[in-house]
């Protein structure tokens, strides 16, 4: 059973460009959260995609956005960036959209913004 | 909107001593899960309460729901090095996706 893959691992990014995450689910999992984890603080629920739809978001502007493909796999997309941007973008999957039996995440992907 | 505080925000031991974290949300919730989130790492799923009032033990970890579904706890009976890191819990939130609380980082020393 393969657990949750992101890539890359580690990013910078100069203010005011364009990033695109991936992340591949767990094998069994149909859903996908993303999550902004600033320093010291928790995660931020961003958006979920189920079925190649976004089902729910956080409180994101519209300049985050996400895909999800057939096979599960999901990207996040921010244009635009901003300094506050700077964080650990988090990859979470799961059976079913309701996170019951918990969420596996993945690494992680460390974002800078200079 | 819903928030999920924690307390508390951090807590140094010594080993062998116990420890406890505290969560408390705004608003009832349906369930509350617990992660662990070592240094550098990321989180991961311990466990999941469901009934008010239940009780769940994993070893020397013990997790409590409150009766009134607001409040979780998370007892750690002689904790050891390996113990090191933030506790979340999490609960349904906005758009009923999970939303964690504010964390309580454990640094255990010998």
């Amino acid at each position: 059973e393969t657990g949750v893959t992101q890539s890359p691992t580690h990013l910078i990014k100069t203010r005011g460009q364009q990033v695109t995450l991936r992340c591949s689910s767990q094998s069994g999992h149909n859903t996908v959260s993303w999550y902004q984890q600033a320093l010291g603080q928790g995660p931020q629920f961003i958006f979920q995609y189920y079925r190649e739809e976004e089902n729910g978001r956080g409180n994101f502007p519209p300049r985050f956005s996400g895909l999800q493909f057939p096979n599960y796999s999901s990207e996040l997309n921010v244009n635009a960036l901003e300094l506050d941007d700077s964080a650990l973008y988090l990859c979470a999957s799961s059976l079913g959209t309701d996170a019951l039996g918990g969420y596996t995440f993945g690494s992680g992907t460390r974002l800078t913004v200079v | 909107g819903q928030q999920v505080m924690q307390i508390p925000q951090y807590q140094h031991v010594q080993e062998g001593e116990d420890f406890t974290t505290y969560c408390n949300s705004s608003t009832t919730l349906s369930n509350i899960q617990w992660y662990k989130q070592r240094p550098g790492g990321h989180p991961v799923f311990l466990i999941q309460l469901v009934k008010s009032g239940e009780v769940k033990k994993q070893k020397r970890l013990t997790f409590q729901f409150g009766e009134a579904k607001k409040n979780s706890s998370l007892h750690i009976t002689a904790t050891q090095t390996t113990d090191v890191g933030t506790y979340f819990c999490a609960g349904p939130g906005t758009a009923s996706k999970l939303t964690f609380g504010t964390g309580t980082r454990l640094q255990v020393t010998l």
